[in-house]
């Protein structure tokens, strides 16, 4: 079974529209951590956001905000009023407590196209 | 300028033609690790590295070999390619691994090596 699974294969939007790409998560462990990565056209990983499971606040930075619920066992990412240079792969892991937070799975990521 | 370099970048081979990639951090980084990225799957990892001399499995680690002998140098090695070793290859570092706590946990990758193998 997917750990990570983002069902979002693809989304377009035209700017200044927003956006919300899912990501669902599976574990057992009751500490863990959640990532979410960018990668643009040229293809390089830019990290975005850490969170861990005890820290469910939600968290905005700029144009971009993290809505965290274990609930829901979900880590969605909202891209405000979107740009044209938010077009890319997103990508949602996960990481472990059991396998000392080494191990890192991914989902199978969100492209997201903007078109202006 | 801190960094994580792989090469090559790109490689085209053959099936059963050993090959190695490098990967390189100046970063003093004691964790480094392997992925491989296919459309439909996101990134895999393969293996990673705690420090010199002690590496795990990551979730794919059919096929590949790597080597922590030196903190900054972390190659995969793919001892007889196969075409569906055809991929494009991260590998990525971070300060320590996750136990140390938030600010060890951010990974760096590389610019990524795109592996076809005929």
């Amino acid at each position: 079974a997917q750990k990570v699974t983002q069902a979002q294969t693809e989304i377009s939007v035209v700017e200044k529209e927003d956006v919300t790409l899912d990501c669902v998560y599976e574990t057992r462990d009751t500490t863990y951590y959640l990532f979410w990565y960018k990668q643009p056209p040229s293809g390089e990983l830019v990290f975005l956001i850490r969170r861990n499971s005890f820290d469910e606040q939600n968290e905005i930075s700029g144009r971009y905000s993290w809505n965290f619920q274990k609930s829901t066992s979900s880590f969605n990412f909202t891209i405000t009023a979107s740009q044209v240079v938010d077009s890319a792969v997103y990508f949602c892991a996960l990481s472990e407590a059991r396998y000392n937070f080494n191990k890192f799975y991914f989902g199978s990521g969100t492209k997201l196209n903007v078109k202006p | 300028e801190a960094q994580v370099t792989q090469n090559p970048r790109y490689l085209i081979t053959v099936t059963g033609k050993k090959l190695t990639v490098t990967c390189s951090q100046n970063m003093n980084h004691e964790y480094m690790s392997w992925y491989r990225q296919d459309p439909g799957l996101g990134l895999r990892q393969i293996y990673y590295s705690m420090n010199v001399e002690v590496t795990d499995k990551g979730d794919v680690p059919e096929g590949y070999k790597v080597s922590r002998k030196e903190k900054r140098n972390f190659p995969l090695i793919l001892e007889s390619p196969s075409p569906n070793q055809t991929s494009l290859y991260f590998c990525a570092s971070s300060l320590l691994g996750g136990l140390a706590g938030d600010s060890y946990n951010e990974q760096f990758f590389g610019p990524g090596t795109r592996l076809t193998v005929l």
